[in-house]
């Protein structure tokens, strides 16, 4: 039983566009949520977070929204390159248990030149 | 600083084999995590230590897993006997401190495939 859900396996965007991707969570008790950025042969990255008690955080061309009513959050793009094609993980944990991050199944991205 | 390392990159073995991933943290991290990925499931953590110590095994599929942290700077995860449904990539990644949205730093990834 997944607590965070990424519904979407692929998104392609033209470059200079924007992407956005979606995650959703289960769980009420999460505090903070990540996004995870792999590309093929490496392991995942660090990319941005946010806090729960925020609704949006913004780091240069990436920015993430968080829904707690909805239980969704987003990363969005914008403008998308080329570089940015990778797969996307979101990930969540709790107070309860720092250490334990709960992730999605990734959502791969494919930026068109 | 190097990074966490994995080794092997990749593995085939045939089932029933005994399988032996190892992962060399990050200098100075405290905790250090397993995880598997599938298409199906996506990442998931299978068990995380702190100073050596295995603080959350639940995740461990079956007792054919086992997971050791002899030392800071050494730890192994271990598969045996190996089975098809093994097959996936496995991840160690460690962690300096513990906290709310700490950043965890994975490894390459190991590709084990069980014929």
């Amino acid at each position: 039983d997944q607590q965070v859900k990424q519904n979407s396996p692929s998104l392609s965007v033209q470059e200079g566009r924007i992407s956005i991707l979606n995650c959703d969570y289960t769980n009420s008790m999460f505090d903070y949520f990540l996004w995870y950025k792999k590309y093929p042969a490496e392991g995942p990255t660090f990319l941005i977070s946010i806090s729960s008690i925020k609704d949006k955080n913004e780091d240069g061309r990436f920015t993430v929204f968080l829904n707690k009513s909805a239980k969704h959050l987003s990363l969005h793009i914008v403008p998308s390159q080329p570089g940015d094609s990778a797969v996307y993980f979101c990930a969540a944990n709790g107070r309860y248990n720092f250490n334990k991050f709960y992730f999605g199944s990734g959502t791969k991205l494919n930026v068109k030149p | 600083d190097a990074g966490v390392i994995q080794s092997p990159r990749h593995e085939v073995t045939e089932m029933g084999q005994e399988v032996t991933l190892r992962c060399k943290p990050i200098s100075g991290h405290d905790y250090l995590f397993w995880y598997r990925q599938t298409m199906m499931r996506g990442l998931e953590l299978l068990i995380y230590f702190n100073n050596n110590v295995p603080i959350d095994d639940s995740g461990m599929p079956e007792d054919r897993f086992s997971a050791k942290m002899p030392n800071a700077s050494f730890s192994t995860l271990k598969i045996q006997p190996s089975e098809p449904r093994d097959s996936a990539v496995y991840f160690c990644a460690s962690s300096p401190r513990q906290g709310l949205g700490n950043e965890q730093f994975f490894g390459p990834g190991t590709r084990l495939t069980v014929l």
